[in-house]
């Protein structure tokens, strides 16, 4: 299975508040796993990654949470502000190609209020 | 640094017209290059990648074609488009393990 599945679709956090979103895979193959942060009309920008074999990365705000056993990963960004609004995609890379086969979720539009 | 451009970074073009999108990175030798096609408010379908000079391989049958005629440069091309062709048009590269995306170019075809 080479899907990454992604939740929620979109996601509204206060301002000070932590936001959350949680994603999952099936391939075995995969082995690292990053995140992604799109503002509108721009491309997308690598944010923070993890490989399979360590369970936490933190990064300022961000930290990224995984769980192999359960095939599960997820990011946390915490004291959000409304600066972090956007798009956020969580991704897996498949080893043993020629190139990087990277498999994207669909994405998460996250907004911080004041 | 490495640095990856894209142009143009808006286009307009009527069905059945051709098209041209060109991608150029600075900064590295002989990367790994893709295109992905983004729908508004959707995921990122790779479209293209290519290894090197010359060699492109396609992910999904489409209207569109790739080239890579130089190491640091990669090109989307269509002879005739179709309605569906338009959307944000990202080319990126990758060293091993992560990719890095350009600024885009947002297609509408009318």
């Amino acid at each position: 299975q080479q899907q990454v599945k992604q939740s929620p679709q979109s996601l509204i956090v206060q301002k000070g508040g932590i936001s959350i979103i949680n994603c999952a895979y099936e391939n075995t193959a995969f082995d690292y796993f990053p995140w992604y942060q799109q503002f509108p009309g721009k491309g997308p920008a690598l944010l923070i990654a993890i490989r399979p074999d360590v369970s936490e990365k933190k990064e300022g705000r961000f930290t990224i949470s995984f769980n192999k056993s359960a095939k599960q990963f997820s990011l946390h960004i915490m004291d959000s502000q409304p600066g972090d609004s956007a798009t956020y995609f969580c991704a897996a890379r498949r080893g043993g190609t020629s190139y990087d086969k990277v498999i994207f979720g669909p994405g998460t539009s996250l907004s911080v209020i004041p | 640094s490495q640095t990856i451009h894209q142009w143009p970074a808006t286009l307009v073009q009527p069905v059945g017209s051709p098209l041209s999108l060109e991608c150029t990175v600075e900064g590295t030798s002989n990367p790994n290059l893709y295109w992905y096609r983004q729908a508004a408010g959707r995921g990122l379908q790779l479209l293209f990648y290519s290894v090197g000079i010359g060699q492109i391989s396609s992910e999904v049958p489409q209207n569109l074609s790739a080239s890579r005629p130089q190491d640091r440069q990669f090109i989307l091309s269509s002879k005739k488009l179709l309605l569906s062709d338009s959307g944000f048009y990202l080319c990126a590269w990758s060293r091993p393990y992560e990719q890095y995306f350009g600024p885009g170019t947002r297609l509408t075809v009318t």
